[in-house]
């Protein structure tokens, strides 16, 4: 079965206090892995796409990066305003309807 | 920057009862979804909409449920009969491109079935 699995749960850091989240994932033909960011009670914003092991994309303070297996948020030196749920998707292999399965995020809370 | 609209932002309807939930997609934008998150759980899939049919429903997405794009803007989700397990975030999604997952997601409803 398709899965994705996203660590830690949760995640409190200190200002300034860099960090990576990890996503890994089962599918067996990988269509592109998706970063969204959720805030409290919002839809999720998306983030990145990467498409192959090796691909690297950055915005601001993160930066994701894709391995065969899985996939990493680094966040350097987090400021207050990067506190939110980071959720991480993939197509499952069965559809082409652009359907995403998700982890069930990390929540980032970044301390002054 | 142009927004996927949900409305409305918090629907509370009794057990049974039937609900609408509207979205209004970005306008050029042709592939349409419906996700839903039960508090503290995963982002769901529940269907995907493209060239006015439903392209794919999830287990969830059973007869209780239906969508329809009624004109050239809205898409709606529809419950015929709420069931308190219902109760969740609700967002609609869409995308210009079927192969561009990078969505725009409206800031959900959230239903409260009493």
């Amino acid at each position: 079965e398709d899965q994705v699995t996203q660590s830690p749960e949760a995640l409190r850091l200190q200002e300034g206090e860099s960090s990576s989240l990890n996503c890994s994932y089962t599918v067996s033909g990988l269509r592109g892995l998706f970063w969204y960011r959720q805030d409290p009670g919002k839809g999720p914003e998306f983030l990145f796409t990467l498409y192959s092991a090796g691909e690297e994309k950055e915005k601001e303070r993160l930066k994701a990066t894709l391995t065969k297996k899985e996939s990493f948020l680094h966040i350097t030196a987090p400021k207050p305003e990067d506190s939110a749920t980071y959720l991480c998707a993939v197509p499952p292999d069965s559809s082409n309807t652009g359907k995403l399965i998700f982890g069930q995020g990390t929540t980032l809370q970044v301390k002054p | 920057e142009p927004e996927v609209t949900q409305t409305p932002s918090h629907q509370v309807t009794q057990m049974g009862q039937e609900v609408i939930l509207r979205c209004v997609p970005i306008s050029n934008h042709l592939y349409f979804y419906w996700y839903r998150q039960i508090l503290g759980q995963k982002v769901e899939f529940l269907v995907s909409f493209y060239n006015n049919e439903i392209s794919e429903k999830s287990e969830i997405f059973d007869d209780q449920f239906s969508v329809e794009r009624p004109d050239g803007s809205n898409f709606t989700l529809k419950i015929r009969s709420t069931k308190l397990e219902d109760s969740a975030m609700y967002f609609c999604a869409s995308t210009r491109q079927r192969a561009n997952y990078g969505y725009t997601f409206g800031s959900g409803t959230r239903l409260t079935v009493v």
